[in-house]
């Protein structure tokens, strides 16, 4: 039981590639979000899909796109890729009941020269 | 704007003592308040949810409070040990939020032997 799973674990692009990270849950969650981890920021959300078929945006999407491709998968696309979006990004799901917690994977690093 | 904040500074203490982390925000009411611990290379693991109309809730070691007239949460870990040590995030979800949580930015617990 892999719970989420997100790959690659790590990534080095250079400024102005593009580039899809995959996020693939076996928790038959409704709910799957994106978050990105910087030092001193905490977990901010980017993008989240309360369902099949819908998504919206979060605190920081600027400069992301998603696709929720069927329940189990959620990716998130960097089209341009910018030394800011140096990060941590982790994919999380839930029930999308207010009560429940959320199911992280262990993160893709990304670094952008 | 919502505001939601731990102490940025490592908490160090000696095994057998317990641990005390905070967690305060500003500028408007959560439905609940979860707190996660993250181990480094890792994403997020959920340990305790408290709902605004419960003062204290515990499991095993962990103790939290919700303090609605403080606006805080305090998370406990008694006769701590050195596996304790990780960073521990809170999180906070407004009434009619559909689940998308607000994190701190996390407070490092070093258990010393």
């Amino acid at each position: 039981n892999a719970g989420v799973t997100q790959t690659p674990k790590f990534q080095v692009l250079k400024t102005g590639q593009s580039m899809t990270l995959q996020c693939a849950q076996d928790m038959n969650h409704n709910s799957m979000y994106w978050y990105r981890q910087d030092p001193g920021m905490g977990l901010r959300l980017i993008y989240y899909s309360a369902s099949e078929g819908t998504t919206d945006k979060g605190e920081v999407p600027n400069g992301y796109n998603v696709s929720r491709l069927n329940k189990r998968e959620f990716s998130l696309r960097l089209e341009s890729a910018a030394p800011s979006q140096t990060s941590v990004y982790f994919c999380a799901t839930g029930t999308g009941d207010l009560y429940q917690p959320q199911h992280f994977g262990d993160g893709t690093r990304l670094s952008i020269l | 704007s919502q505001k939601i904040e731990q102490n940025s500074e490592a908490l160090n203490i000696q095994e057998g003592k317990t641990a005390t982390l905070t967690c305060n925000y500003t500028n408007y009411s959560p439905a609940y308040l979860q707190w996660y611990r993250q181990d480094p290379g890792r994403g997020p693991v959920f340990l305790l949810l408290i709902r605004e109309n419960e003062k204290e809730k515990r499991k095993e070691r962990l103790k939290v409070t919700f303090d609605t007239t403080l606006k805080q949460s305090l998370f406990h870990i008694t006769a701590s040990q050195p596996a304790d040590s990780a960073t521990y995030l809170c999180a906070l979800v407004r009434s009619g939020n559909t689940g998308k949580l607000i994190f701190g930015q996390g407070t490092t617990l070093q258990v010393k032997p």
